[in-house]
């Protein structure tokens, strides 16, 4: 079946735009994840999303982060006022909702590139 | 810092030999999990291992866990030249409900 996809593939911007990166889960998975990894940082998480509960949202580097997730399914990551060090790959994951210990399904990923 | 350390950073070896890579954390988990990354892209998910397991296999694969002393190793036999990646650890703690927390990675080089 399909896997996770993100788009776009490669964003180029210039510092101060506002950014959406969007990601679509495995069809049935109801949990979602963002995770960023940059260079100097590895790979970090963002932001989880669980059906219909309040997201965890302790990972977001700033307020100029911000995610939704659209009737349990397409998820959206927003960047305002883009700065250089968001420059990164944003990745997505999601999993089935069958309990804690279940394998997470990563997306090619967003590259991200601040000007 | 990192709840998953890895080591090597880097390992280099010849067509056919095994690779070894490993991983210590620092608090008690629901499981560990390995992922490979090629070109700085996509993780694809290689093997899951529960805190109550020791050893799992997959293929060429083996993992070990020993939760008395916080670590992971990751085998693999018989290297390809296409196992040529970077792989991390990714721990699922106990009280995250599957927020991965990822070492920094090792980067093999698999030499035809």
């Amino acid at each position: 079946g399909a896997g996770v996809s993100q788009s776009p593939s490669n964003k180029v911007t210039e510092k101060g735009k506002d950014v959406e990166l969007r990601c679509d889960p495995i069809s049935g998975h109801t949990a979602l994840y963002w995770y960023r990894q940059s260079l100097g940082q590895g790979l970090e998480f963002l932001i989880y999303f669980q059906g219909n509960s309040a997201p965890d949202k302790s990972g977001l580097p700033s307020d100029r982060f911000s995610a939704e997730r659209t009737g349990g399914s397409v998820s959206t990551l927003t960047i305002q006022r883009t700065q250089q060090e968001d420059s990164a790959v944003y990745l997505c994951a999601s999993r089935r909702p069958a309990g804690q210990q279940e394998t997470q399904y990563f997306g090619p990923g967003t590259r991200l590139l601040v000007l | 810092s990192q709840q998953g350390e890895e080591d090597p950073q880097a390992l280099s070896i010849q067509e056919g030999e095994n690779a070894t890579m490993n991983c210590s954390y620092k608090t008690s988990i629901n499981n560990l999990q390995w992922y490979r990354q090629n070109s700085g892209r996509g993780l694809v998910h290689l093997i899951l291992i529960r805190s109550n397991e020791r050893e799992k296999h997959s293929g060429r694969l083996r993992v070990t866990l020993d939760t008395s002393k916080k670590s992971s190793s990751l085998l693999i036999t018989a290297s390809r030249a296409a196992d040529t990646a970077s792989y991390f650890c990714a721990t699922d703690l106990s009280t995250s409900y599957g927020k991965l927390t990822f070492g920094q990675g090792t980067i093999l080089t698999v030499h035809p």
